[in-house]
């Protein structure tokens, strides 16, 4: 079945310094691909999406291209800030439903 | 405000004693979620509607039920409590697209304890 493989965490950076979170997935078809962030005690929320091969989707500093060639969705930031610590998610949209199928999460910490 | 709504947030329960998570939603969404989240694990989906009274099973449903009787309500079911469902829980809904749902809208989260 479809599923996301995400790098483990926890992933510890200085402030300012740059971010790379890896996202692999596997699919029947062509699914739409999210990365997700949950801040501490919150719930997750949407931080960007591609819908389409070569798509890139940007948000608050934060980029992922989708590569239907290597079947990769990687986050980066160029400079992160302290209040980017959160726990991240890779996501797609599966099955016969579209139901979103996550990664396990990577835990970001920036220190000041 | 557009948002999603859990109750409650926090529950200390014992084993067998039946109990219900809440959730609301108020951006008239067809489609509705539960997850759990665990560490090491991510989050799993337990079961999810595409619409009143149309639900079905996700990845991990054994141990729960759900009822879709309104658009803006999906409520958990745990009719016997056991210590493995012990997690935190998570609602979301979100618009229909392409005939499957595309950016979900998640609750707060509620954080159970099973004894």
């Amino acid at each position: 079945g479809d599923s996301v493989t995400q790098m483990e965490g926890p992933v510890t950076l200085s402030e300012e310094a740059c971010l790379t979170i890896n996202c692999t997935y596997t699919a029947t078809g062509y699914p739409s691909l999210f990365w997700y962030v949950q801040y501490p005690g919150e719930g997750l929320q949407l931080l960007l999406k591609a819908t389409k091969a070569d798509d890139k989707g940007s948000n608050k500093g934060f980029e992922a291209t989708y590569r239907k060639e290597t079947t990769s969705f990687h986050l980066e930031k160029g400079s992160v800030q302290v209040s980017d610590s959160a726990v991240y998610f890779c996501a797609l949209t599966g099955g016969s439903q579209g139901n979103l199928i996550f990664g396990k999460g990577t835990k970001l910490s920036v220190k000041p | 405000e557009a948002q999603v709504t859990q109750n409650p947030r926090y529950l200390i329960t014992v084993t067998g004693k039946k109990l219900t998570v809440t959730c609301s939603q108020n951006m008239n969404h067809e489609y509705m979620s539960w997850y759990r989240q665990d560490p090491g694990l991510g989050l799993r989906q337990i079961y999810y509607s595409m619409n009143v009274e149309v639900t079905d099973k996700g990845d991990v449903p054994e141990g729960y039920k759900v009822s879709r009787k309104e658009k803006r309500n999906f409520p958990l079911i745990l009719e016997s409590p056991s210590p493995n469902q012990t997690s935190l829980y998570f609602c979301a809904s979100s618009p229909p697209f392409r005939g499957g749902p595309e950016t979900q809208y998640f609750g707060p989260g509620t954080r159970l304890l099973v004894l």
